[in-house]
């Protein structure tokens, strides 16, 4: 099936800085990405919706300013915890839907990135 | 507006034992469901699917049915391996927009 591969898989910062997270699809191109994020023993959130050479859709609740993503080709998207505080410290998820592959309904999921701030 | 309900865990049973991993939703239109599995230290990934009613996915031993008239979408084994041990999602796509919508996910423990 079709690979996404997020990176980094883990990340440790100081608070105030800003961490970047990869999603990018390697064997297909993706024109809508979406991130989660997973609290322990919880589902998984929706944060937003990424669009490929448009703005993110964010979802209620979620800081754009916060949590800042670009979708700049079909293959990569980018989510960046800007001033992270220990209180985002969190497991997030990319997902992404082959755009060649119309609409079946799967998505396919990145392995995650744990994002730990001191 | 669409959400899913499933069964909470931890569920343990031991190894060959059947399993059913209840999940009902509620949705306008026609959804697609949805099981996913989330092995210790990975990311999801799809177990099965079902786009319409009375549909029956199945995978690695693993089915469920898509019930229209009970809003229903329950995950069935016969015989569980250790290895089967994850937390199971139960999702839905709605056809009128891209979203998928989880369920809160039930932690499956099997013992040998």
């Amino acid at each position: 099936g079709a690979v996404v591969s997020q990176h980094p898989s883990w990340v440790i910062c100081k608070s105030g800085t800003s961490v970047k997270i990869e999603c990018r699809s390697l064997d297909f191109q993706a024109t809508t990405m979406f991130w989660y994020r997973q609290f322990p023993k919880q589902s998984l959130m929706l944060m937003a919706t990424s669009n490929e050479g448009s703005k993110a859709t964010y979802e209620q609740g979620v800081e754009k300013d916060k949590f800042l993503i670009n979708h700049a080709s079909l293959t990569l998207s980018t989510l960046t915890v800007t001033s992270a505080h220990p209180e985002d410290s969190s497991f997030y998820i990319c997902s992404a839907r082959d755009r060649g592959n119309l609409y079946t309904g799967e998505l396919f999921f990145g392995e995650g990135s744990r994002l730990t701030v001191l | 507006g669409n959400s899913v309900t499933q069964m909470e865990g931890p569920v343990t049973l031991s190894e060959e034992a059947f399993l059913t991993i209840n999940c009902t939703y509620t949705a306008t239109g026609y959804p697609s469901l949805f099981w996913y599995v989330q092995y210790p230290g990975e990311g999801l990934q799809l177990l099965l699917k079902a786009t319409k009613a009375d549909d029956k996915g199945s995978n690695k031993g693993f089915e469920a049915t898509y019930r229209k008239e009970t809003t229903s979408f329950h995950l069935e084994k016969g015989s569980v391996q250790v290895s089967d041990s994850a937390v199971y999602f139960c999702a839905l796509t709605s056809n009128r927009d891209d979203k998928i919508i989880f369920g809160k996910g039930t932690r499956l423990h099997i013992l040998p």
